[in-house]
């Protein structure tokens, strides 16, 4: 079975471009996360969707960020315009349930560079 | 303050050696428990979950102090292979997204 993959796995992009990261979480996972990590600090959370809905999005950190997952399958995570604190490793997640009986499996992450 | 809290290292230790990690956490209303691998420049991977008893995965020992907020794991007869960050993991009751801590790197010598 195919894990989480993440795509681009690298992105090197300049202060106030966008860009768009995509996840692909294992099939018949509902919940799925987004998560990153910047240099030096903890990973921390973003954001949540159970299917198509944002049930979480309390990590989001402004409004330059955008989360999607149209039709509950993929999901995107848009920065624009991005800034150079942006820069780090994000991770997405999924999981088939909620709750400690259900594992989340994470994606080797999409490492973005902001210059 | 930190959600979760750990050493972060490096902890450098022969083959063979048993190493110890722990890490604690801030909030009284953690209800769950878990120590992820993750190796360098990849996803990290659940190693265990911890619970209240403690428990044990072969070479690894987790225990738990709900009193003292404090988690801890145990690696024993280390191999090369165990060589990675390990992270300490929380999750609130009622939520479902996962609390880090930064991280503690093991290197294990041959």
């Amino acid at each position: 079975e195919a894990g989480v993959t993440q795509f681009p796995s690298h992105s090197v992009i300049e202060k106030g471009q966008t860009v768009t990261l995509r996840c692909d979480p294992i099939s018949g996972h509902d919940n799925l996360y987004w998560y990153r990590r910047v240099m030096g600090k903890e990973i921390k959370f973003l954001l949540h969707f159970v299917k198509e809905s944002k049930q979480d999005e309390s990590g989001m950190p402004n409004n330059r960020f955008l989360a999607e997952r149209t039709g509950g399958t993929y999901s995107t995570l848009k920065v624009q315009p991005a800034e150079l604190e942006d820069s780090g490793v994000y991770f997405c997640a999924s999981s088939q349930g909620t709750g400690t009986a259900y594992e989340q499996y994470f994606g080797p992450g999409t490492r973005l560079t902001v210059t | 303050r930190k959600e979760v809290e750990q050493d972060p290292g490096p902890f450098n230790v022969p083959e063979g050696a048993t190493v110890a990690f722990n890490c604690t956490y801030s909030n009284s209303a953690s209800q769950s428990f878990f120590w992820y691998r993750q190796d360098c420049r990849k996803e990290p991977k659940l190693l265990m979950s911890v619970y209240s008893s403690g428990n044990e995965d072969g070479r690894f020992t987790a225990q738990l102090n709900r009193a003292s907020q404090y988690i801890s794991l145990l690696i024993r007869d280390s191999k090369l292979s165990d060589s990675a960050t390990y992270l300490c993991v929380v999750r609130k009751g009622g939520a479902n997204n996962l609390f880090f801590g930064t991280g503690t790197r093991l290197t294990v010598i041959p």
